[in-house]
Protein backbone atom coordinates (compact mmCIF):
# COMPACT_ATOMS: atom_id res chain seq x y z
CA UNK A 1 0.00 0.00 0.00
CA UNK A 2 1.36 3.32 -0.93
CA UNK A 3 -0.16 7.10 0.02
CA UNK A 4 -2.87 7.33 2.19
CA UNK A 5 -5.56 4.48 2.55
CA UNK A 6 -9.48 4.70 3.96
CA UNK A 7 -11.79 2.23 4.70
CA UNK A 8 -14.15 1.00 4.45
CA UNK A 9 -14.96 3.36 0.69
CA UNK A 10 -18.80 3.27 1.06
CA UNK A 11 -20.67 2.83 4.49
CA UNK A 12 -24.53 2.91 5.17
CA UNK A 13 -26.12 3.27 8.73
CA UNK A 14 -28.67 3.46 10.35
CA UNK A 15 -28.87 6.69 13.38
CA UNK A 16 -28.62 4.25 15.92
CA UNK A 17 -25.71 2.66 15.06
CA UNK A 18 -21.93 2.52 15.98
CA UNK A 19 -19.06 2.53 13.28
CA UNK A 20 -15.61 3.43 13.03
CA UNK A 21 -13.80 5.05 9.49
CA UNK A 22 -10.38 4.03 9.58
CA UNK A 23 -7.34 5.81 7.59
CA UNK A 24 -3.70 4.34 7.19
CA UNK A 25 -1.08 6.76 5.71
CA UNK A 26 2.33 5.41 4.54
CA UNK A 27 4.45 8.45 4.04
CA UNK A 28 6.03 8.75 7.33
CA UNK A 29 4.19 11.56 8.01
CA UNK A 30 3.69 13.14 11.40
CA UNK A 31 0.39 15.34 11.12
CA UNK A 32 -3.04 13.73 10.45
CA UNK A 33 -6.67 15.17 9.58
CA UNK A 34 -10.35 14.37 8.89
CA UNK A 35 -12.24 16.21 6.30
CA UNK A 36 -16.12 16.43 6.09
CA UNK A 37 -17.23 17.15 2.36
CA UNK A 38 -20.43 17.61 1.07
CA UNK A 39 -22.46 18.25 -2.15
CA UNK A 40 -21.80 21.37 -3.15
CA UNK A 41 -20.25 22.96 0.07
CA UNK A 42 -16.37 23.45 0.72
CA UNK A 43 -14.38 20.63 2.38
CA UNK A 44 -14.42 21.48 6.04
CA UNK A 45 -11.85 20.47 8.44
CA UNK A 46 -12.85 18.52 11.47
CA UNK A 47 -10.11 17.44 13.36
CA UNK A 48 -5.97 18.08 13.50
CA UNK A 49 -3.43 15.54 14.75
CA UNK A 50 0.23 16.15 15.41
CA UNK A 51 2.34 13.72 16.58
CA UNK A 52 -0.62 11.96 17.88
CA UNK A 53 -2.33 14.71 19.87
CA UNK A 54 -5.15 16.26 18.94
CA UNK A 55 -4.29 20.01 18.24
CA UNK A 56 -7.57 20.83 16.47
CA UNK A 57 -11.16 20.47 16.90
CA UNK A 58 -13.20 22.54 14.81
CA UNK A 59 -16.76 22.86 16.46
CA UNK A 60 -17.66 19.30 15.20
CA UNK A 61 -20.09 17.94 17.34
CA UNK A 62 -19.43 14.87 20.15
CA UNK A 63 -21.53 12.25 18.17
CA UNK A 64 -17.92 12.26 16.34
CA UNK A 65 -14.97 11.26 18.18
CA UNK A 66 -11.36 10.93 16.51
CA UNK A 67 -8.65 8.43 17.42
CA UNK A 68 -5.08 8.79 16.83
CA UNK A 69 -3.32 5.52 17.97
CA UNK A 70 -0.44 5.94 16.38
CA UNK A 71 1.25 8.49 13.62
CA UNK A 72 0.09 5.86 10.86
CA UNK A 73 -3.24 5.62 11.89
CA UNK A 74 -6.22 7.97 12.59
CA UNK A 75 -10.03 6.52 13.47
CA UNK A 76 -13.04 8.39 13.71
CA UNK A 77 -16.11 7.10 15.40
CA UNK A 78 -19.38 7.67 14.52
CA UNK A 79 -22.58 7.15 16.67
CA UNK A 80 -26.42 8.58 16.49
CA UNK A 81 -25.69 10.12 13.52
CA UNK A 82 -28.02 12.16 11.90
CA UNK A 83 -29.10 12.09 8.17
CA UNK A 84 -27.42 15.67 7.16
CA UNK A 85 -24.12 13.75 8.29
CA UNK A 86 -24.05 12.06 5.24
CA UNK A 87 -21.01 13.02 2.95
CA UNK A 88 -17.37 12.40 1.86
CA UNK A 89 -15.14 11.68 5.14
CA UNK A 90 -11.82 12.64 4.12
CA UNK A 91 -8.28 11.98 5.64
CA UNK A 92 -5.57 13.63 5.21
CA UNK A 93 -1.79 13.23 6.09
CA UNK A 94 1.32 15.48 6.32
CA UNK A 95 4.79 16.17 7.09
CA UNK A 96 5.20 19.26 9.76
CA UNK A 97 2.38 21.71 7.52
CA UNK A 98 3.46 21.14 4.17
CA UNK A 99 1.17 20.21 1.63
CA UNK A 100 -1.30 17.56 2.92
CA UNK A 101 -2.01 13.98 0.65
CA UNK A 102 -5.62 12.90 1.07
CA UNK A 103 -7.19 9.51 0.93
CA UNK A 104 -10.04 8.53 -1.22
CA UNK A 105 -12.33 8.93 1.45
CA UNK A 106 -15.30 7.10 2.81
CA UNK A 107 -18.51 8.03 1.31
CA UNK A 108 -21.04 8.00 4.53
CA UNK A 109 -24.63 7.59 4.27
CA UNK A 110 -27.17 8.02 6.98
CA UNK A 111 -30.86 6.35 7.00
CA UNK B 1 -14.84 35.26 9.92
CA UNK B 2 -13.07 33.46 7.24
CA UNK B 3 -13.86 33.11 3.29
CA UNK B 4 -12.87 31.92 0.00
CA UNK B 5 -14.31 32.74 -2.84
CA UNK B 6 -14.04 30.95 -6.64
CA UNK B 7 -15.89 30.65 -9.74
CA UNK B 8 -18.43 27.71 -9.65
CA UNK B 9 -18.20 26.41 -13.03
CA UNK B 10 -16.22 27.29 -16.22
CA UNK B 11 -15.83 25.71 -20.03
CA UNK B 12 -12.47 26.09 -21.71
CA UNK B 13 -10.88 24.67 -25.32
CA UNK B 14 -8.42 21.64 -25.72
CA UNK B 15 -5.50 23.50 -26.03
CA UNK B 16 -6.38 26.81 -25.17
CA UNK B 17 -5.40 28.79 -21.59
CA UNK B 18 -7.65 29.28 -18.35
CA UNK B 19 -6.94 31.81 -15.24
CA UNK B 20 -8.74 30.19 -12.20
CA UNK B 21 -9.55 33.01 -9.83
CA UNK B 22 -9.23 32.78 -6.29
CA UNK B 23 -10.04 35.96 -3.28
CA UNK B 24 -9.48 35.08 0.38
CA UNK B 25 -10.77 37.10 3.40
CA UNK B 26 -8.70 35.61 6.38
CA UNK B 27 -7.95 36.02 9.96
CA UNK B 28 -4.45 34.39 9.22
CA UNK B 29 -1.71 33.62 6.45
CA UNK B 30 0.34 31.01 6.24
CA UNK B 31 -0.06 30.11 2.47
CA UNK B 32 -2.40 29.32 -0.31
CA UNK B 33 -2.64 25.71 -1.87
CA UNK B 34 -4.72 24.75 -5.28
CA UNK B 35 -5.83 21.03 -5.30
CA UNK B 36 -7.01 19.00 -8.42
CA UNK B 37 -10.21 17.41 -7.76
CA UNK B 38 -11.59 14.46 -10.12
CA UNK B 39 -15.08 13.23 -9.89
CA UNK B 40 -15.27 10.54 -7.13
CA UNK B 41 -11.47 10.96 -6.14
CA UNK B 42 -9.16 12.70 -3.62
CA UNK B 43 -8.05 15.73 -4.00
CA UNK B 44 -4.47 16.38 -4.92
CA UNK B 45 -1.82 18.67 -4.48
CA UNK B 46 -0.81 21.33 -6.94
CA UNK B 47 0.89 24.39 -6.14
CA UNK B 48 1.93 26.77 -2.97
CA UNK B 49 2.03 30.05 -2.72
CA UNK B 50 3.66 31.92 0.16
CA UNK B 51 5.09 34.79 -1.18
CA UNK B 52 4.03 37.12 -3.76
CA UNK B 53 4.79 36.61 -7.25
CA UNK B 54 4.24 33.57 -9.88
CA UNK B 55 5.10 29.82 -9.13
CA UNK B 56 5.72 27.36 -12.66
CA UNK B 57 5.54 24.07 -12.59
CA UNK B 58 4.80 22.61 -15.85
CA UNK B 59 1.68 23.12 -17.64
CA UNK B 60 0.48 24.88 -14.34
CA UNK B 61 1.28 28.08 -12.57
CA UNK B 62 -0.34 29.92 -9.59
CA UNK B 63 0.61 33.56 -8.48
CA UNK B 64 -0.56 34.98 -5.19
CA UNK B 65 -1.10 39.02 -4.47
CA UNK B 66 -1.26 39.36 -0.19
CA UNK B 67 -1.80 42.77 -0.65
CA UNK B 68 -4.87 42.00 -2.47
CA UNK B 69 -6.05 38.74 -1.39
CA UNK B 70 -5.79 37.34 -4.46
CA UNK B 71 -4.40 34.10 -5.78
CA UNK B 72 -5.12 32.47 -9.76
CA UNK B 73 -4.54 29.03 -11.03
CA UNK B 74 -3.42 29.08 -14.93
CA UNK B 75 -3.76 26.09 -16.65
CA UNK B 76 -1.96 26.07 -20.13
CA UNK B 77 -2.60 23.47 -23.42
CA UNK B 78 -5.43 22.50 -21.66
CA UNK B 79 -6.00 18.71 -21.97
CA UNK B 80 -9.31 16.72 -21.70
CA UNK B 81 -7.81 15.17 -18.81
CA UNK B 82 -8.03 18.55 -17.06
CA UNK B 83 -11.45 18.28 -17.17
CA UNK B 84 -11.98 18.44 -12.73
CA UNK B 85 -13.20 20.46 -9.70
CA UNK B 86 -10.22 22.83 -8.86
CA UNK B 87 -10.09 24.08 -4.83
CA UNK B 88 -8.11 27.06 -3.65
CA UNK B 89 -7.31 26.36 0.06
CA UNK B 90 -5.54 29.25 2.82
CA UNK B 91 -3.48 27.95 5.90
CA UNK B 92 -4.76 30.75 7.96
CA UNK B 93 -3.80 28.61 11.27
CA UNK B 94 -1.34 30.02 13.94
CA UNK B 95 0.89 27.45 14.97
CA UNK B 96 -0.37 24.04 13.43
CA UNK B 97 -1.68 23.66 9.43
CA UNK B 98 -5.57 24.89 9.34
CA UNK B 99 -6.76 25.30 6.15
CA UNK B 100 -9.96 26.93 4.89
CA UNK B 101 -11.29 25.43 1.50
CA UNK B 102 -13.17 27.30 -1.65
CA UNK B 103 -16.01 25.52 -3.15
CA UNK B 104 -13.90 24.76 -5.74
CA UNK B 105 -14.19 25.40 -9.77
CA UNK B 106 -15.70 22.60 -11.59
CA UNK B 107 -13.46 23.17 -15.23
CA UNK B 108 -15.09 20.96 -17.84
CA UNK B 109 -12.58 21.38 -21.09
CA UNK B 110 -14.20 20.40 -24.62
CA UNK B 111 -12.63 19.54 -27.31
Amino acid sequence: ETGVTQTPRHLVMGMTNKKSLKCEQHLGHNAMYWYKQSAKKPLELMFVYSLEERVENNSVPSRFSPECPNSSHLFLHLHTLQPEDSALYLCASSQDWAEQFFGPGTRLTVL
Amino acid sequence: GQNIDQPTEMTATEGAIVQINCTYQTSGFNGLFWYQQHAGEAPTFLSYNVLDGLEEKGRFSSFLSRSKGYSYLLLKELQMKDSASYLCAVDYGGATNKLIFGTGTLLAVQP
